[in-house]
């Protein structure tokens, strides 16, 4: 089964400005699929973005962005331009066979 | 779209009884996995159903059991609870290898 760790529990930033959450993991498959989720105080998962391994480019999405590291098996998340809404749980999840999730980063965006 | 359902949205039991919950997934998905998030931390992933059956298992024990439906609703059954297994229960729905959507949670406190 695959492992992924995060090893910043708690992280915060300015409203507008970036920052980056630290992921990496450990799989044995050579087909899986990397995903970031956010978690607000709702509770509801909401999915962030999605980077298929076989893939050697970066996935974006607007303000979020990767830097996917296969050999390093490392994939971080850039916030850019953040936003108070930004504040939530962030999980870093690798997908082979099933789904298996960091322990989280607390991401507060300060006004 | 109703995106994943699931209920009951909060349950509360008393150790050594046995809970059911209940998933309908996201309309076209034909896959269903449960997780369980214990407070502060990252989901732990309970199992997964395809086709009715359970395809791949998490570490839980036996007193964890599920099962699909034919129209891919799932439910997750816990018997003899434990004060241990108070947590939120998430599940996700997903088709193929597309990423997967979770709905709202069901927050079980055992007393």
């Amino acid at each position: 089964a695959q492992t992924v760790t995060q090893s910043q529990p708690e992280m915060s930033v300015q409203e507008a400005e970036t920052v980056t959450l630290s992921c990496t993991y450990d799989t044995s498959e050579n087909n899986y699929y990397l995903f970031w989720y956010k978690q607000p105080p709702s509770r509801q998962m909401i999915l962030v973005i999605r980077q298929e391994a076989y893939k050697q480019q970066n996935a974006t999405e607007n303000r979020f962005s990767v830097n996917f590291q296969k050999a390093a098996k490392s994939f971080s998340l850039k916030i850019s331009d953040s936003q108070l809404g930004d504040t939530a749980m962030y999980f870093c999840t690798c997908y082979d066979n099933d789904m298996r999730f960091g322990a989280g980063t607390r991401l507060t965006v300060k006004p | 779209d109703a995106g994943v359902t699931q209920s009951p949205t909060h349950l509360i039991k008393t150790r050594g009884q046995q809970v059911t919950l209940r998933c309908s997934p996201k309309s076209g998905h034909d896959t269903v996995s449960w997780y369980q998030q214990a407070l502060g931390q990252g989901p732990q992933f309970i199992f997964q159903y395809y086709e009715e059956e359970e395809r791949q298992r998490g570490n839980f024990p036996d007193r964890f059991s599920g099962h699909q439906f034919p129209n891919y609703s799932s439910e997750l059954n816990v018997n003899a609870l434990l004060l241990g297994d108070s947590a939120l229960y998430l599940c996700a729905s997903s088709f193929t290898d597309t990423e997967a959507f979770f709905g709202q949670g069901t927050r079980l406190t055992v007393v």
